[in-house]
């Protein structure tokens, strides 16, 4: 079965600071792996993905994450957090035709 | 391209109410799907089709029903509601296969009382 935990239900940082968020699968076998923001009162927009190849992967506003097989994490950094990134974050799985979403990260900036 | 999109926006059940929510996509994907969001519980899928005629049961289907006449459309139909159903909706379509990201709507939220 396929499972994401996401550590850290709210994250608060300072507006300029670094942001990380934590995303762990299960699987014996390395997934896809996405992360998608959700701004609110909105649907889910994709941020960035892995599927194969290079395992630091950049996505849009700044963001980017880094494959690692050996610790099975896909964290999602931003070098300097900007009052526009406050959101709820979700990392999710993909095998097969299924989707699996962590139960998500509600990030809050601070200025 | 609208992307995906869905009605209606908000929705109030009484109990026992039936009613569909419609769910449409104009990019050609072979991949439908329906998912519920809870606080504290992420999405949970309810029902995804891989194609016209083809639906099958995600991890919560229980009180629900989807079919797919067509590869645009793809509506969640409620039986008989419930307050357990109250809860913001998502629809997402994507291409077939694992890589391939899912294209999310604006969400329905429905309130049963």
């Amino acid at each position: 079965a396929q499972s994401v935990t996401q550590l850290g239900s709210h994250v608060s940082v300072s507006e300029g600071a670094l942001v990380l968020l934590r995303c762990n699968y299960s699987s014996s076998v390395p997934p896809y792996l996405f992360w998608y923001v959700q701004y609110p009162n909105q649907g889910l927009q994709l941020l960035l993905k892995y599927t194969t190849g290079a395992t630091l992967v950049k996505g849009i506003n700044g963001f980017e994450a880094e494959f690692k097989k050996s610790e099975t994490s896909f964290h999602l950094t931003k070098p300097s957090a900007h009052m526009s990134d406050a959101a709820e974050y979700f990392c999710a799985v993909s095998r097969g035709n299924q989707f699996y979403f962590g139960t998500g990260t509600s990030l809050t900036v601070i200025p | 391209n609208a992307g995906v999109t869905q009605t209606p926006k908000f929705q109030v059940l009484k109990t026992g109410q039936s009613m569909t929510l419609q769910c449409a996509q104009d990019m050609n994907h072979e991949y439908m799907s329906w998912y519920r969001q809870d606080p504290g519980m992420g999405l949970r899928l309810i029902h995804y089709s891989v194609g016209a005629g083809i639906t099958d049961q995600g991890e919560v289907p229980n009180g629900y029903n989807v079919s797919r006449s067509t590869t645009e459309d793809f509506p969640l139909r409620l039986l008989s509601a419930a307050p357990s159903q109250t809860s913001v909706y998502f629809c997402a379509s994507s291409y077939l296969g694992s890589s391939y990201e899912q294209y999310f709507g604006p969400g329905t939220r429905l309130t049963v009382t």
